[in-house]
């Protein structure tokens, strides 16, 4: 089925640990995005991409890297895990920034655990 | 700047009842807003859109939402409560060069919905 894919699901990661989530699409989106949910804070964007080659900084990007190597995939990489960071990430898509009528299609997220 | 009020944190109705989630919005520009829906474990789907066409909106799952620019409002509605409506609700408003990717997320409404 079309979407956005997102792995792992689940994560356990130690404080100074590195991991990278995945994301990828299949819809052909010049647009992907990040996102980190608390409880009661909405959803806060990390980064975002309006297309291969091309990423820039969020609300709170401040221990993630990302970049967009294929219209495809976009990775979130922690460097090194703090527990901050403990939250549910979620990975987004749409069609460019222009196409202000669209919505953007979300992955199931990650539950990332720092301890 | 654009920011979203979700006006209620907690919703409870009883099945078979109407629901009303309050969203309220401010913006320097006509905005597109989203309601979109997230179920336990769940990434989030998307209910609805408002892009500047009619003001009264139909979504999915007999959900709907009016536009009203004079109240700087985008409520949803539903006339009758299914258990299957319980979820965290997120308005969700999108301009143009709005931040960095236009898009600012409420806090959310979670509705429970009494048997």
């Amino acid at each position: 089925n079309a979407g956005v894919t997102q792995t792992p699901k689940f994560q356990v990661l130690k404080t100074g640990q590195s991991m990278t989530l995945q994301c990828a699409q299949d819809m052909n989106h010049e647009y992907m995005s990040w996102y980190r949910q608390d409880p009661g804070m909405g959803l806060r964007l990390i980064h975002y991409s309006v297309g291969a080659g091309i990423t820039d900084q969020g609300e709170v990007p401040n221990g993630y890297n990302v970049s967009r190597s294929t219209t495809e995939d976009f990775p979130l990489r922690l460097l090194s895990a703090a527990p901050s960071q403990t939250s549910v990430y979620f990975c987004a898509s749409s069609y460019s920034g222009l196409g202000e009528n669209y919505g953007y299609t979300f992955g199931s997220g990650t539950r990332l655990t720092v301890v | 700047a654009q920011s979203v009020t979700q006006l209620d944190s907690h919703v409870s109705v009883s099945e078979g009842t109407p629901v009303l989630l309050r969203c309220n919005y401010s913006s320097s520009y006509s905005p597109s807003l989203f309601w979109y829906v997230q179920h336990p474990n769940k990434g989030l789907q998307l209910l609805l859109k408002y892009t500047s066409a009619a003001t009264l909106v139909k979504g999915i799952n007999g959900f709907e939402a009016e536009f009203k620019k004079s109240e700087t409002s985008f409520h949803l509605t539903k006339p009758s409560a299914h258990m299957s409506d319980a979820a965290e609700y997120f308005c969700v408003v999108r301009q143009p060069g709005g931040g960095a990717d236009g898009l600012t997320f409420g806090k959310g409404t979670h509705l429970i919905i009494q048997p």
